[in-house]
């Protein structure tokens, strides 16, 4: 069945960039996308990728997305203490409309 | 403003008494759906409803109930919660051809 794995926690130094890794299995997914949850709070839509596309950049963030090794990453460029939270890789699934989710890869930054 | 919401935030309860999770858009939203958020799993869709009066279930529907009356509401039903649906509860809601899904706040609850 579907999956998608995330490793669960990475530790940076302000400054630094930020690679968060994601991989999933089902091919037929139009839609990737990254979710942020800070503590506490639900999940904001960070950014997202087409199927049909090898990279987005927007601002600090920079998805890559491999079909072939099904294998999508986000990129934090110059990460802030506020970029520390939990990051999710989703995919869309069928045409129900149903997100796939990773298990969340905790991003905790330092001063 | 678009918004989702979810009411109540936090709840405590009791084996077996049966509770409500309410959710609401004001975005005239087709599709919404019920996540649960645990330690671990992330996010993990229960049911969800692709317009009034289609409702289909998820990955995780046992122990769960439904109903999409109408259009901007769609409330989750515990008939009897048992401590194994303490989690955290979410809301998502998006148009027919939309990529992008809009999540609640999400509701905490605790089944002793």
């Amino acid at each position: 069945g579907e999956d998608v794995e995330q490793s669960l926690f990475l530790s940076v130094r302000e400054g630094d960039s930020s690679v968060i890794n994601c991989t999933y299995t089902d091919s037929s997914s139009t839609y990737l996308y990254w979710y942020k949850q800070e503590p506490g709070a639900g999940l904001q839509l960070l950014t997202y990728i087409f199927s049909n596309m090898d990279m987005k950049q927007d601002q600090r963030l920079t998805v890559l997305l491999n079909k072939k090794d099904k294998h999508l990453s986000l990129r934090i460029a110059d990460t802030q203490t506020g970029d520390s939270a939990i990051y999710f890789c989703a995919e869309s699934y069928g045409n129900t409309g149903k997100l796939i989710f990773g298990q969340g890869t905790t991003l905790q930054v330092k001063p | 403003e678009a918004q989702v919401t979810q009411n109540p935030r936090y709840l405590i309860t009791v084996t077996g008494k049966k509770l409500t999770v309410t959710c609401s858009q004001n975005m005239n939203h087709e599709y919404m759906s019920w996540y649960r958020q645990d330690p671990g799993l992330g996010l993990r869709q229960i049911y969800y409803s692709m317009n009034v009066e289609v409702t289909d279930k998820g990955d995780v529907p046992e122990g769960y109930k439904v109903s999409r009356k109408e259009k901007r509401n769609f409330p989750l039903i515990l008939e009897s919660p048992s401590p194994n649906q303490t989690s955290l509860y979410f809301c998502a809601t998006r148009t027919g051809d939309s990529y992008e899904q809009y999540f609640g706040p999400g509701t905490r609850l605790t089944v002793t």
